[in-house]
């Protein structure tokens, strides 16, 4: 069975610094999706960024960047240039190939960026 | 954000009482999904469904039942309420695309 851990349960930032969140994960399979969700206070979980195992390229999104190293099953995501409104819960997924059915979930991390 | 819409966001109700819970999505997407998820824990599967009249059971054990009548509906229903029952849940759809899926707002269900 597949597992994700995120071992930090939550982090403060100042606005406009840096901040990486860790992600570790278990699996035997070969071929994955890895994600990060982000879910603010009351709101919509939503997509941040998604990583296809095959590819040794680390996915970026604007201000959202992943480090990717698919030996040590390790997925961490870094948030450059910190904003208020990243203020949330981040999840960190893992999926197999062929259907979020699958879709395992760790258990979260409550980042707080401050003014 | 997502078309994926779920009431009622806050419900406070006794035990022993039936209650569903509502999920409607417009983007004509096939899967739908209902995660439970405790405050400060990881999202549960519970149910899912791959399109019409069809209906699973997820990786975690629940009394609710689903049913799926219409692409873009996908009700929950307890039918008797118990302290247990009470948690966050969220429904979410995905579209055949790919492996994204978008959640609605949540329902937060409280057992009194």
């Amino acid at each position: 069975a597949q597992t994700v851990t995120q071992s930090q349960p939550e982090m403060s930032v100042q606005e406009a610094e840096t901040v990486t969140l860790s992600c570790t994960y278990d699996t035997s399979e070969s071929n994955y999706y890895l994600f990060w969700y982000k879910q603010p206070p009351s709101r919509q979980m939503i997509l941040v960024i998604r990583q296809e195992a095959y590819k040794q390229q680390n996915a970026t999104e604007n201000r959202f960047s992943v480090n990717f190293q698919k030996a040590a099953k390790s997925f961490s995501l870094k948030i450059s240039d910190s904003q208020l409104g990243d203020t949330a819960m981040y999840f960190c997924a893992f999926d197999l190939q062929g259907g979020s059915e699958k879709l395992v979930f760790g258990k979260g991390m409550k980042l707080t960026v401050n003014p | 954000e997502a078309d994926i819409y779920q009431t009622p966001r806050y419900l406070v109700i006794g035990t022993g009482k039936k209650i569903t819970l509502e999920c409607s999505q417009t983007m004509g997407h096939d899967k739908m999904y209902w995660y439970q998820q405790d405050p400060g824990m990881e999202l549960h599967l519970i149910h899912y469904s791959y399109g019409v009249n069809s209906t699973e059971k997820g990786d975690l054990s629940s009394e609710s039942t689903v049913s799926r009548i219409r692409t873009e509906h996908f009700p929950l229903t307890l039918e008797s309420a118990r302290p247990s029952h009470t948690s966050q849940y969220l429904c979410a759809s995905e579209g055949s695309s790919g492996n994204t899926i978008y959640f609605g707002e949540g329902s937060w269900l409280t057992v009194v």
